[in-house]
């Protein structure tokens, strides 16, 4: 019954490999983001997407790249993992790109070694 | 660089008061959010209050809102130990504008 739901929670990796999150959301919503938080807290957008196409792309190095396949899925693939990257990544659904809350999945904690 | 602020950074009572977290932001908003945030889990979201408003109520929760101020603020009455958590607003300036968070107030509620 999970909503939104991200795997893997917990993902260690070496500095250089290529590694992939994924993000599924079963609420019917049409936009899909990927946040990352940092260390302090903060919580920063990444992508947003709404029915399969890229709304919004912050300063985000293309290293980082979505994928959508559908409008119920949203992956985050990431190559060439640098230490920088290690944080907490958050994937959230809404629907619309207006007046609503977003539901976030549990996060998936990366570290990078 | 963040759009929002939010004081305190940390906040600490006893069981049975009552909790404020302010939220600060610099631009024009088109509504205000604010979302929790348990240890270790995803953020969910508490109340959402438009800009035409100035004040909401849900449950033990009470939001305001000052558009003049662009500020907010969040009231906790009667806490619980179960309200131990990060408090984030978030805020959309205007239409597909994605969500600005604060840095987050870390309330602990003690028995």
């Amino acid at each position: 019954d999970t909503a939104v739901s991200q795997t893997p929670k917990y993902l260690v990796t070496q500095m250089g490999n290529d590694k992939s999150i994924k993000c599924e959301q079963n609420l019917g919503h049409d936009t899909m983001y990927w946040y990352k938080q940092d260390s302090k807290k903060f919580l920063k957008i990444m992508f947003s997407y709404n029915n399969k196409e890229l709304i919004i792309n912050e300063t985000v190095p293309n290293r980082f790249s979505p994928k959508s396949p559908d409008k119920a899925h949203l992956n985050l693939h990431i190559n060439s993992l640098e230490l920088g990257d290690s944080a907490v990544y958050f994937c959230a659904s809404g629907l619309g790109l207006r007046n609503t809350e977003a539901f976030f999945g549990q996060g998936t904690r990366l570290t990078v070694v | 660089s963040q759009q929002g602020e939010e004081d305190p950074q940390a906040l600490s009572i006893q069981e049975g008061e009552n909790a404020t977290m302010n939220c600060s932001y610099k631009t024009s908003i088109n509504n205000l959010q604010w979302y929790r945030q348990n240890s270790g889990r995803g953020l969910v979201h508490l109340i959402l209050i438009r800009s035409n408003e100035r004040e909401k109520h849900s449950g033990r929760l009470r939001v305001t809102l000052d558009t003049s101020k662009k500020s907010s603020s969040l009231l906790i009455t009667a806490s619980r130990a179960a309200d131990t958590a990060s408090y984030f607003c978030a805020f959309r300036r205007d239409y597909g504008q994605n969500f600005v968070f604060g840095p987050g107030t870390r309330l602990s509620v003690l028995p």
